[in-house]
């Protein structure tokens, strides 16, 4: 049971590039989420989705788009990458079944730097 | 809407010392309410979590959080803190009527001194 993975733990890209960061869950969970870090300002809420093929927005979507094809992959693309985007990436997923109490399970991070 | 404070950017404790992270919180309805903890360079791991039921809950490493419903907070404790607990300490909030989405605090650097 590997959990969340995500690829590539670090990466290096010029200003317009485009880079799309892999995240892969094996625990059948339905929600999947993606945050950025940064220091002083916690965790921020990119994009989220509740199963494949539903996507949403979080608190900072632009920049970034996401899609769901597959309940195991959610990965988050860069279309055209600016300085502001150097961050810490973290890919967390949770179960949304019964209850609907289920803790965030997180990957290890991406960390990104944007030149 | 729902909010989290961490009042507190940093905690400095001794080694055997009691700890306390402060957590307060705000939503609409009964909360959920969640401590992850983040070691450098990794991800964050869940601690503990409050659904229903007692107020004191217990979870990994020793850890331990009081919920209080009057005051709205959440902080989480240990009797006697060890150098390995120095971390970054996040609190998060979900409204139980069906709400996907946390609310995550700052987060709070314990430092533990030997």
């Amino acid at each position: 049971n590997a959990g969340v993975t995500q690829t590539p733990k670090f990466q290096v890209l010029k200003t317009g590039q485009s880079m799309t960061l892999q995240c892969a869950q094996d625990m059948n969970h339905e929600y999947m989420s993606w945050y950025r870090q940064d220091p002083g300002m916690g965790l921020r809420l990119i994009h989220y989705s509740v199963g494949a093929g539903i996507t949403d927005q979080g608190e900072v979507p632009n920049g970034y788009n996401v899609s769901r094809s597959t309940t195991e992959d959610f990965p988050l693309r860069l279309l055209s990458a600016a300085p502001s985007q150097t961050s810490v990436y973290f890919c967390a997923s949770r179960n949304v079944g019964g209850r609907n109490t289920g803790e965030l399970f997180f990957g290890e991070g991406s960390r990104l730097t944007v030149l | 809407a729902q909010s989290v404070a961490q009042p507190e950017d940093q905690v400095n404790v001794a080694e055997g010392n009691p700890l306390t992270v402060k957590c307060t919180y705000s939503v609409s309805g009964n909360p959920y309410l969640f401590w992850y903890v983040q070691y450098p360079n990794r991800g964050l791991q869940f601690l503990l979590k409050y659904i229903t039921g007692d107020n004191l809950v217990k979870g990994s490493y020793g850890f331990e959080a009081e919920f209080n419903k009057s005051q709205t907070s959440f902080h989480l404790k240990k009797p006697s803190a060890l150098v390995s607990d120095s971390a970054l300490y996040f609190c998060a909030v979900r409204a139980s009527g069906g709400s996907y989405i946390p609310t995550f605090g700052r987060g709070t650097s314990l430092i533990v001194h030997p």
